[in-house]
C-alpha cells in the first residue's frame, strides 16, 4: 500500500523567505510526527499530532516553526524568515496509534536548502 | 536526552549474522524498546520492537535481557543492503514518541 508521502522532495529558498513542506501520512493513521536531520547528525523530534489532541509542541527550536494538520490527515510544516540553519532533511512518520507499541512510518523527506 | 547507548560503528562480513548491542540500564517497565534503521539518503526503517520476550520478524530477531538493560538486535544473514545506521531506541513515557541517539554505522563487506 502507499507509504508516508512527503512535498517537496526538494526545496531551495532564500534566506528571509516562508516554506511550506506537506506530508500525507499513511490513510487511517491517527498519530503523525516531524523530525529534522541535519547533515550528518542525527534525527531531531520537532512535533507530534495524535487525534483530536493538542499537539506536543515541545521540539519547535523557534517561533518561526509551527505545524497544522488538518481533518486528522496532512500536515503542513511551516517555517517563516527561513535561516540558513534551517538547512536539513525534514521527515515525516505516521502510525496507527501512540502506544508504545506501534511502530512509526517514516516518508523519505524533504531536503530543505536556505541560500 | 537519548536512554540508550550504542557502539558508533560495527563491521560484518557478507552472509554472516551480526549482532548489534544496545544499553539500556535506566528502562521502565512501560518501555517498549524499538530498532530502527537508516539507509543512505531514506527515512528510517522500522525493524523491529519489543518489551519483555525476544521477538522474531522477517527481517531480524531481538534479544532482550532478562533484567530489560540491554537488547541485541540480530541480523541472521548480513547482506550489503544491511549498510546503514541502526538506531534504539527506547518509547518515551507511554506513547510512541521516539527520541533518537546517534545510532551504529553498521558496514558490511562483500
Amino acid at each position: 500500500g502507499a507509504g508516508v508521502s512527503q512535498s517537496p522532495s526538494n526545496k531551495v529558498t532564500e534566506k528571509g523567505k516562508d516554506v511550506e513542506l506537506r506530508c500525507d501520512p499513511i490513510s487511517g493513521h491517527t498519530a503523525l510526527y516531524w523530525y529534522r536531520q541535519s547533515l550528518g547528525q542525527g534525527l531531531e523530534f520537532l512535533i507530534y499530532f495524535q487525534g483530536n489532541s493538542a499537539p506536543d509542541k515541545s521540539g519547535l527550536p523557534s517561533d518561526r516553526f509551527s505545524a497544522e494538520r488538518t481533518g486528522g490527515s496532512v500536515s503542513t510544516l511551516t517555517i517563516q524568515r527561513t535561516q540558513q540553519e534551517d538547512s536539513a532533511v525534514y521527515l515525516c512518520a505516521s502510525s496507527p496509534g501512540d502506544r508504545g507499541n506501534s511502530p512509526l512510518h517514516f516518508g523519505n523527506g524533504t531536503r530543505l536548502t536556505v541560500t | 536526552d537519548a536512554k540508550t547507548t550504542q557502539p558508533n560503528s560495527m563491521e560484518s562480513n557478507e552472509e554472516e549474522p551480526v549482532h548489534l548491542p544496545c544499553n539500556h540500564s535506566t528502562i521502565s517497565g512501560t518501555d517498549y524498546i524499538h530498532w530502527y534503521r537508516q539507509l543512505p539518503s531514506q527515512g528510517p526503517e522500522y525493524v523491529i520492537h519489543g518489551l519483555t520476550s525476544n521477538v522474531n520478524n522477517r527481517m531480524a530477531s531481538l534479544a532482550i535481557a532478562e533484567d530489560r538493560k540491554s537488547s541485541t538486535l540480530i541480523l541472521h544473514r548480513a547482506t550489503l543492503r544491511d549498510a546503514a545506521v541502526y538506531y534504539c531506541i527506547l518509547t518515551w513515557g507511554a506513547t510512541n514518541k521516539l527520541i533518537f541517539g546517534t545510532g551504529t554505522l553498521l558496514a558490511v563487506q562483500p
